[in-house]
């Protein structure tokens, strides 16, 4: 099955600090989704990403978060300024062009803030 | 309106029963209703899913049940085996909402060898 890779598996940050979180597509997909999951609880939606345009995010994805895709290929989550409860688990999903509802996951980065 | 209810929270089932997990949604714009599997330090992966103009899918041991009257749906698990211990989330979308899915809160489900 086809999937998305993330890089990296785990990042340990200081509060305050800024992280970048990358997602690879295996082709060249066009809609893209970042979602969150605090350790135990479901998976959020935080942001999704078409023809490189935001399309939609949710209340979770505040000013200290953004997502580009700057070389046209890797396809960034930045927050700005984290926090103890930033914390999680988080994963890019890609969907297929067309009418396929359905999204891929990745394996996920997991970002520790200390 | 934009919530996903799921339970149980936990379930342990013997090899060989049946899982049969639930979920509630109030929201009438879903049009979508995948079910994921996760294992520990791994990715939501498809499972199986159903749109609400279908009342069951089947594919192997797994079978969507879906009631569009009472906005409920649920995963059954035949012939339970330990390999399924996972989490498995119930989710719903919305084809006009740039497709994001709204998640349940998850069932920890445990097979007994």
């Amino acid at each position: 099955e086809p999937e998305v890779t993330q890089t990296p598996s785990h990042q340990v940050t200081q509060m305050g600090q800024e992280v970048i979180l990358r997602c690879v597509p295996i082709s060249n997909h066009l809609y893209f989704y970042w979602y969150r999951q605090i350790l135990g609880q479901k998976v959020e939606f935080l942001v999704s990403f078409y023809n490189n345009e935001i399309s939609e995010k949710s209340e979770i994805f505040d000013d200290q978060f953004s997502v580009e895709r700057p070389d046209g290929s890797n396809f960034t989550l930045k927050i700005r300024s984290t926090k103890l409860e930033d914390s999680a688990m988080y994963f890019c999903a890609r969907r297929d062009r067309g009418h396929t509802d359905t999204q891929y996951f990745g394996p996920g980065t997991r970002l520790t803030v200390l | 309106q934009q919530q996903v209810k799921q339970s149980p929270q936990s379930l342990i089932v013997q090899k060989g029963g049946i899982s049969i997990i639930n979920c509630a949604y109030e929201n009438t714009a879903f049009d979508y209703f995948p079910w994921y599997q996760q294992f520990p330090g791994k990715g939501p992966a498809l499972l199986i899913a159903i749109r609400p103009d279908v009342s069951e899918k089947k594919e192997g041991r797994f079978t969507i049940s879906f009631n569009k009257s009472a906005k409920q749906f649920s995963l059954h698990i035949m012939d339970s085996q330990p390999g399924d211990s996972a989490t498995y989330f119930c989710a719903a979308l919305r084809m006009d909402s740039s497709y994001k899915l709204i998640f349940g809160s998850g069932t920890r489900l445990l097979v007994r060898p």
